[in-house]
């Protein structure tokens, strides 16, 4: 199985912040890295795929960069309603495998 | 605009069969591939399975011994089946709709199951 080690796995940042999140994978996943936010009570929700694709609706200030097996999600400037756990994964191969995660506090 | 929607029961005995349905509106289950993924109490996210149109499987190795999953295309309806179950099964279980890149682009709201007697 491919381990996906996230860091840090807590963070605190203020609104307006810019917040980097990394992830990495035990070995080379190409571009096949996705990221999620999950908020309490909530089912996740896809941000971006594919490393670096911004999924619809989601807002501009997230974007993601990375290949191979390390990986960054940036959120540019934190508004009140970013503060959630985030999540990576990847869709290399199976079993699909998720990070552990990131939770975002104020 | 695609909605998924789990439900089944919310209490299951050790040693007993966790059956679980996924009912899709706004896309065709008879397109894309489907995906269950689970969620411990206060932990992270765990990969199930997924399962193409065509009904073509691929689980988890760590549950495959115990995982089932099918399609009901007159229903526009997934279900998963997990047997025999301990209460290391304990989640919040959700189904996903695959994107082409295999992320997971439509989630249900999930659903909790516990174990216990």
């Amino acid at each position: 199985d491919i381990q996906m080690t996230q860091s840090p796995s807590s963070l605190s940042a203020s609104v307006g912040d810019r917040v980097t999140i990394t992830c990495r994978a035990s070995q080379s996943i190409s571009s096949y890295l996705n990221w999620y936010q999950q908020k309490p009570g909530k089912a996740p929700n896809l941000l971006i795929y594919a490393a670096s694709s911004l999924q619809s609706g989601v807002p501009s200030r997230f974007s993601g960069s990375g290949s191979g097996t390390d990986f960054t999600l940036t959120i540019s400037s934190l508004q009140p309603e970013d503060f959630a756990t985030y999540y990576c994964q990847q869709s290399y191969s199976t079993p699909r495998t998720f990070g552990q995660g990131t939770k975002l506090e104020i | 605009q695609v909605q998924l929607q789990e439900s089944g029961p919310g209490l299951v005995k050790p040693s007993e069969t966790l059956s679980l349905t996924c009912t899709v509106s706004g896309a065709s289950i008879s397109s894309y591939s489907w995906s269950w993924i689970r969620q411990p109490p206060g932990k992270g996210l765990e990969w199930i399975g997924y399962m193409y149109y065509s009904g073509s499987t691929n689980y988890n190795p760590s549950l495959k011994s115990r995982v089932t999953t099918s399609l009901d295309t007159s229903k526009n309806q997934l279900s998963l089946s997990l047997s025999p179950v301990t209460a290391a099964d304990t989640a919040v279980y959700y189904c996903a709709r695959d994107t082409d890149s295999g992320s997971l682009g439509y989630w249900g709201q999930g659903t909790l199951v516990t174990v216990s007697s």
